[in-house]
């Protein structure tokens, strides 16, 4: 079964501080991957994504490090703020045949839970 | 507003007891998915729609069926509900499942089964 194993489980960081959430996949043939934000309460949204054949995007204070020949794909929020607490899934999408049409299909991660204190 | 819209939020139930989830997005998308959320197993796919009348199964989907006659609906069944399908569920919807596929996920629903 696609896997996309997401670590750790939850992080505590301090306001202003670095915080770093870790994606790894086996299955070559994901071909985007998106980050999902979600407060307590609330559906994910996304947040930001990125292509296999970049390295780097960086939007605002987000940015997602991919490195292709690891397999791995990393989440990392600066000068983090109480408002980022929530929890974070990583995914990867592939593509799926069905009845001879291709569709995506998002594989989520277990989901990190992030709090950033005062 | 753009939204995918739940109901019910909440819902207490006892085992066998069937009962339906609603799902409605005004977003005229296409595709549509039903996942459940875990503690430490992340989000999970229960059954997708690529468009009215298509469905096909997900990663989880022993216990639940689902129907697409509109195709602003996708309503999540559960005909003989179990303590092990208490859960948080989440619907979500997308224009296409393309390259850069955006998900709008509902508010959710926290299903308890007694």
């Amino acid at each position: 079964q696609q896997q996309v194993k997401q670590s750790p489980q939850s992080l505590i960081v301090q306001k202003g501080g670095i915080s770093i959430i870790n994606c790894a996949y086996e299955n070559t043939a994901f071909d985007y991957f998106p980050w999902y934000q979600q407060f307590p309460g609330k559906g994910p949204a996304l947040l930001i994504a990125i292509r296999p054949d970049v390295s780097e995007k960086k939007e605002g204070r987000f940015t997602i490090s991919f490195n292709k020949s690891a397999k791995q794909f990393s989440l990392h929020i600066m000068d983090s703020q109480p408002g980022d607490s929530a929890t974070y899934f990583c995914a990867a999408r592939s593509n799926i045949l069905v009845g001879g049409t291709s569709y995506g299909k998002l594989t989520f991660g277990q989901g990190t839970i992030l709090t950033v204190h005062p | 507003e753009a939204q995918v819209t739940q109901n019910p939020r909440y819902l207490i139930t006892v085992t066998g007891k069937k009962l339906t989830v609603t799902c409605s997005q005004n977003m005229n998308h296409e595709y549509m998915s039903w996942y459940r959320q875990d503690p430490g197993l992340g989000l999970r796919q229960i059954y997708y729609s690529m468009n009215v009348e298509v469905t096909d199964k997900g990663d989880v989907p022993e216990g639940y069926k689902v129907s697409r006659k509109e195709k602003r609906n996708f309503p999540l069944i559960l005909e003989s509900p179990s303590p092990n399908q208490t859960s948080l569920y989440f619907c979500a919807s997308s224009l296409t499942s393309g390259p850069r596929y955006e998900q709008y996920f509902g508010p959710g629903t926290r299903l308890t089964v007694t």
